[in-house]
């Protein structure tokens, strides 16, 4: 059993607020990911993470921002919900490496009302 | 372009029945292709990581064979329980950046009926 832990795991949330979706893990992984997947649908990878004071954006546009202030947590925010950001947001880890598989957490399934 | 396309979209068998789950991939240059296996509500969880040089890798009753001359892989379970009712997520990767970036297909969704 992986340890990174996602919370909330539901969020229902009117349009304008501002989100912040909780990620940490405990196995001192430097690679961290963000991932958005609607119902279906294969993931998208949103943003990533190196390392400490490392960010990037992913392939699927997003209006979130990240922040890697310590190894362990890998915050994602939304400054301004809109109902276009409804879907389930997935953290990842992985240990350095090209081989390594990536440790997911159980998700935040975000609804804006 | 670099797709990952998974057959079949769905897939309902009865308990103890085995099958096989299909993934095609154009991914290129490759570098390894992971199965992983999706409860509904839960996150992925790794099955088996295979590179170029491996064409079969097991996990259990799970078993992921690749073909990287055709870029074909199928997972076969055998004997199935109720608890591999699921969605099966093929992922391949790339050589192509430091990343290794992951190409993600949309999954076949299994359901084993008692």
């Amino acid at each position: 059993e992986a340890d990174i832990y996602q919370t909330p795991r539901y969020l229902v949330i009117g349009t304008g607020k501002k989100i912040t979706l909780e990620c940490s893990q405990t196995m001192g992984h430097d690679k961290m990911y963000w991932y958005q997947q609607d119902p279906g649908m294969e993931l998208h990878l949103i943003h990533y993470s190196y390392g400490v004071n490392s960010t990037e954006k992913g392939d699927l546009s997003s209006e979130s921002t990240v922040s890697r202030i310590r190894t362990e947590h890998f915050p994602l925010t939304l400054e301004s919900a809109r109902p276009s950001h409804t879907s389930q947001y997935l953290c990842a880890s992985s240990a350095t490496g090209s081989n390594q598989p990536q440790h997911f957490g159980d998700g935040t399934r975000l609804s804006i009302l | 372009k670099n797709q990952v396309e998974q057959s079949p979209q769905s897939l309902i068998i009865l308990e103890g029945k085995n099958c096989t789950l299909q993934c095609n991939y154009t991914v290129s240059p490759f570098s390894n292709l992971r199965w992983y296996k999706q409860d509904t509500g839960r996150g992925p969880v790794s099955l088996t990581i295979m590179t170029f040089s491996e064409n079969t890798k097991s996990n259990g009753r799970y078993t992921a064979t690749l073909d990287a001359d055709t870029k074909q892989s199928s997972l076969h379970i055998t004997a199935s329980q109720l608890s591999d009712s699921a969605s099966y997520i093929c992922v391949v990767s790339d050589r192509g950046s430091t990343l290794g970036r992951l190409y993600f297909g949309r999954g076949t969704q299994l359901t084993v009926w008692p």
